[in-house]
């Protein structure tokens, strides 16, 4: 079946513009996850969401990132007001909640990010 | 506090050696879940294993075996007879169930090169 797909797969865009990123997760995989992935920062958590749950933020990194999960499917990140040091990879990824926390999670391609 | 640690920043091998991949974690949760994830050159991480703290037991999947230790909070992860295709960089990840819901923490990775 198909696996996560996000778009686009590159973004260059100038400091001070706003960019979205979407996330297409897995049929049927109730939880979503944001991660970022910088060569200072490694990689991080973002934000999580799971079914109707409110969604777990606390890694985002300021008020300039939101997400929005619409339907129970489809993510977006916003980023705001974009810097230079927004620049990363933005991976989304998906899970099942069969059993709970733990289960595993399957990674998109990510969104290269560049902000110039 | 890093909770999970790759001591091996990179690692460099000649085809059909085996090697060895360390991860070690922390945590004061009983019910915790460890992972580890191939980021092949292409950029997207591809899922090889996850173990729940309750089962201890050692797993063979044809050429990889992953050693999980308790005693010593260690995730260990070996290739035998590397092959050029395992060149990549390797990420061990801990979910931790009570205390950080779903979300992984990522060690640093360890970069694998297999050398023909």
């Amino acid at each position: 079946g198909a696996g996560v797909s996000q778009s686009p797969s590159n973004k260059v865009t100038e400091k001070g513009k706003d960019v979205e990123l979407r996330c297409d997760p897995i049929s049927g995989h109730t939880a979503l996850y944001w991660y970022r992935q910088s060569l200072g920062q490694g990689l991080e958590f973002l934000i999580y969401f799971q079914g109707n749950s409110a969604p777990d933020k606390s890694g985002l990194p300021s008020d300039r990132f939101s997400a929005e999960r619409t339907g129970g499917s489809v993510s977006t990140l916003t980023i705001q007001r974009t810097q230079q040091e927004d620049s990363a990879v933005y991976l989304c990824a998906s899970s099942s909640w069969v059993g709970g926390m733990g289960e595993t999670q399957y990674f998109g391609p990510g969104t290269r990010l560049l902000v110039l | 506090a890093q909770k999970v640690t790759q001591a091996q920043t990179e690692i460099s091998v000649v085809e059909k050696e085996d090697v060895t991949l360390d991860c070690v974690y922390e945590t004061r949760d009983t019910t915790y879940y460890l992972f580890w994830y191939k980021q092949p050159p292409s950029g997207e991480l591809v899922f090889l294993i996850r173990r729940n703290s309750f089962d201890e037991q050692n797993e063979i999947s044809g050429r990889y075996s992953w050693n999980f230790q308790k005693s010593t909070s260690s995730f260990n992860f070996t290739i035998t007879a590397s092959q050029v295709v395992d060149s990549a960089v390797y990420f061990c990840a801990l979910s931790e169930a009570l205390t950080s819901g779903s979300r992984l923490t990522f060690g640093e990775g360890t970069q694998l090169t297999v050398n023909p």
